[in-house]
């Protein structure tokens, strides 16, 4: 069974510059969270879709950060404009309805 | 709001030594509890978990006991291997299905 996989992997952008992050779910999976991780940090939910719907974004900075989670399935992370602070890990993860949460490698962003 | 405490490392054992990571938690109601380990280059993997008070949660000679009335988690291996070396988070799930995490605990193994 493939895991969660995100893309890309690793990504360098100047501030000022949109971003986007991609997550694929483990097949049936229709849970989806998108979290931040700071260096030496442990992960901070940013969204948690129930299928197509967001049931918590109280943590997503809704002025630069957006999220879409299209048919349910896969995922998209957006940041416009990046700041200097931006820069950190972005994981997502699914799970089946509250069962344990798989995690994906990450996408690591450098934002100069 | 809820959260998770746990011991600030970075934790170095030599092989074979006992291990202990503390973890404590702040929650309303009945919460799930959860160890994470974060090996080198990759990401976030379940290694053990439990529901409900006095349960233990095991895998891999990992171990940890939910402790309500100490409301701790704490992780426990009697002999680690190198292996072993890698981040490990503790982490809730509340009544409400949000996840909190530690900040984790680097455990370096040496031989």
């Amino acid at each position: 069974e493939a895991g969660v996989v995100q893309s890309p992997r690793y990504k360098i952008i100047e501030k000022k510059q949109p971003v986007a992050f991609w997550c694929n779910p483990i097949s049936g999976h229709n849970t989806l969270y998108w979290y931040r991780q700071n260096l030496g940090q442990g992960p901070e939910l940013l969204i948690r879709y129930e299928n197509e719907e967001a049931v918590d974004d109280s943590q997503l900075p809704k002025d630069r950060f957006s999220a879409e989670r299209l048919k349910g399935v896969d995922s998209t992370l957006k940041i416009q404009p990046a700041e200097l602070g931006d820069s950190a890990v972005y994981l997502c993860a699914s799970s089946f309805r509250e069962q344990t949460q798989y995690f994906g490698p990450g996408t690591r962003l450098l934002v100069l | 709001g809820d959260s998770v405490t746990q011991m600030e490392g970075p934790v170095t054992l030599s092989e074979e030594a006992f291990l202990t990571i503390n973890c404590t938690y702040t929650a309303t109601g009945y919460p799930s509890l959860f160890w994470y380990v974060q090996y080198p280059g990759e990401g976030l993997q379940l290694l053990l978990k439990a529901t409900k008070a006095d349960d233990k949660g095991s895998n891999k000679g990992f171990e940890a006991t939910y402790r309500k009335e100490t409301t701790s988690f704490h992780l426990e291996k009697g002999s680690v291997q190198v292996s072993d070396s890698a981040v490990y988070f503790c982490a809730l799930r509340n009544t409400g299905n949000q996840f909190y995490f530690g900040t984790g605990t680097s455990l370096t193994v040496i031989p």
